[in-house]
């Protein structure tokens, strides 16, 4: 398997510009997680899925973020208008749903920037 | 709540010397703690969990950790680090039912200088 896949790997935008982050689970896993990592607050899930449907997006900064999953190999983190402060690596991850506790697997992160 | 608190972000080290890789959590309930590394450009890799049984655990490359349920301690040892040993190290709970929220600590990079 080729791993988590997300793209693109950088992106470089302008204040007020509208960003959308892809990701590809591992085939067979039935739970995906948005992170996003900064120096200032680490590590920090946005939101996570189970089955395409959102289970906690307790995570989510504001109404600008919007994380969609429409089916079980493709979900997306939109940025709508994006903001300098924004500015962080995005990482998706998955997992299957086995009984207790399953490893995230973590994709390559894409790391925005935004002007 | 759950906290997870690294203490160190940075540690530098020789090459061949030993490491040990601070990280102490909070909660009330039973955890679960896990180890993950980041190589630059990378996203995260699971080094070691303890989920249940014996407090000390073994991962991969070498590295292991021990749980300390009384310091509420799951500090990351190795013996002889190698150059490729240097990454960002990033120590994880998950706390009571919910198995698939987990709280990261900050990170502490691992510096190994020849």
């Amino acid at each position: 398997d080729a791993g988590v896949i997300q793209s693109p790997r950088h992106e470089v935008t302008e204040m007020g510009q509208e960003v959308t982050l892809r990701c590809k689970p591992i085939s067979g896993h039935d739970y995906l997680f948005w992170y996003r990592q900064t120096m200032m607050r680490g590590l920090e899930l946005l939101i996570y899925f189970n089955n395409n449907v959102p289970i906690d997006d307790s995570g989510m900064p504001e109404d600008r973020f919007s994380a969609k999953m429409p089916n079980a190999s493709f979900s997306t983190l939109k940025i709508q208008p994006s903001e300098p402060r924004d500015s962080a690596v995005y990482f998706c991850a998955s997992s299957l749903s086995l009984q207790g506790v399953n490893e995230q697997f973590f994709g390559p992160g894409t790391r925005l920037t935004v002007l | 709540a759950q906290s997870v608190t690294q203490l160190d972000s940075q540690v530098p080290v020789f090459e061949e010397a030993p490491v040990e890789l601070r990280c102490n959590y909070s909660s009330s309930v039973s955890v679960y703690l896990f180890w993950y590394v980041q190589y630059p450009n990378q996203g995260l890799q699971l080094l070691l969990k303890y989920l249940s049984g014996s407090t000390l655990v073994k991962g991969i490359n070498g590295f292991e950790a021990e749980f300390n349920k009384s310091q509420t301690s799951f500090h990351l040892r190795k013996p002889s680090v190698h150059i490729s040993d240097t990454a960002e190290y990033f120590c994880a709970v998950i706390a009571g039912n919910n198995f698939n929220k987990f709280y990261f600590g900050s990170g502490t990079k691992l510096n190994v200088k020849p």
